[in-house]
């Protein structure tokens, strides 16, 4: 158990659709990370935001949004979903940079 | 663009066997490197930071070295067991400390 929660396991949704990914990091972890893991692709960096402030972005499409709370957790919002936005979605979160990243489960999402 | 590239893409080697794998990253504006080792069904777990020029870390029969002026990075496992089966990944940061980017993998699996 890394310590890092991300729900919801897994969600189904349309074309369309919004959904909003949750994540909870570790105790005492002020940077969270977002990943996305399509089909055959690695794990691409989406966001990181660190003590409530955006640091770093990566190639996070304009549909998507996230933001971090005073209590550290965080939320990745996805709207006007596409069929190719079905992927899995890590959170991680970190002490300090360059310490180790600790991942979540993933919250693996179907776009019908 | 940043290429962080991995090598071999994949490899099938037997119990007992000695590996190694390759990770190559851009020599110039070094900070960190980290590697994670990613088993099916389950999150990334992250395996060494390595942050100076000639460090090697070792954790049990697996261990990892570093050359920041050539820009790479091996990662050994000595005597390979069929629980080290799973994709090795390295993880560069790009353009800023918090962008960490990851490689595509390797996958090993060992077979008995």
């Amino acid at each position: 158990d890394s310590g890092v929660t991300q729900t919801p396991k897994h969600l189904i949704t349309a074309t369309g659709q919004r959904v909003t990914l949750r994540c909870s990091p570790r105790s005492g972890d002020l940077s969270v990370y977002w990943y996305q893991q399509s089909l055959d692709q690695g794990l691409q960096f989406l966001i990181q935001y660190y003590n409530g402030e955006e640091r770093a972005k990566g190639n996070i499409l304009e549909r998507f949004s996230a933001q971090q709370f005073p209590d550290l957790h965080s939320e990745l919002n996805l709207s006007s979903l596409e069929l190719g936005d079905s992927a899995l979605y890590f959170c991680a979160s970190s002490g300090g940079q360059p310490a180790e990243l600790f991942f979540g489960e993933g919250s693996r999402l179907t776009v019908l | 663009i940043l290429n962080v590239e991995q090598s071999p893409q994949s490899l099938h080697v037997q119990e007992g066997d000695s590996t190694n794998f390759t990770c190559s990253f851009p020599s110039s504006n070094f900070y960190a490197l980290h590697w994670y080792r990613w088993e099916t069904a389950k999150s990334p777990e992250a395996l060494f930071v390595m942050t100076l020029n000639g460090d090697e870390k070792k954790k049990g029969r697996i261990s990892a070295t570093l050359n920041t002026k050539e820009g790479y990075s091996y990662l050994y496992i000595k005597g390979s067991q069929p629980e080290d089966s799973a994709t090795y990944l390295c993880a560069f940061p790009w353009g800023t400390a918090s962008k960490l980017t990851f490689g595509t993998g390797t996958r090993l699996q060992v077979t008995l």
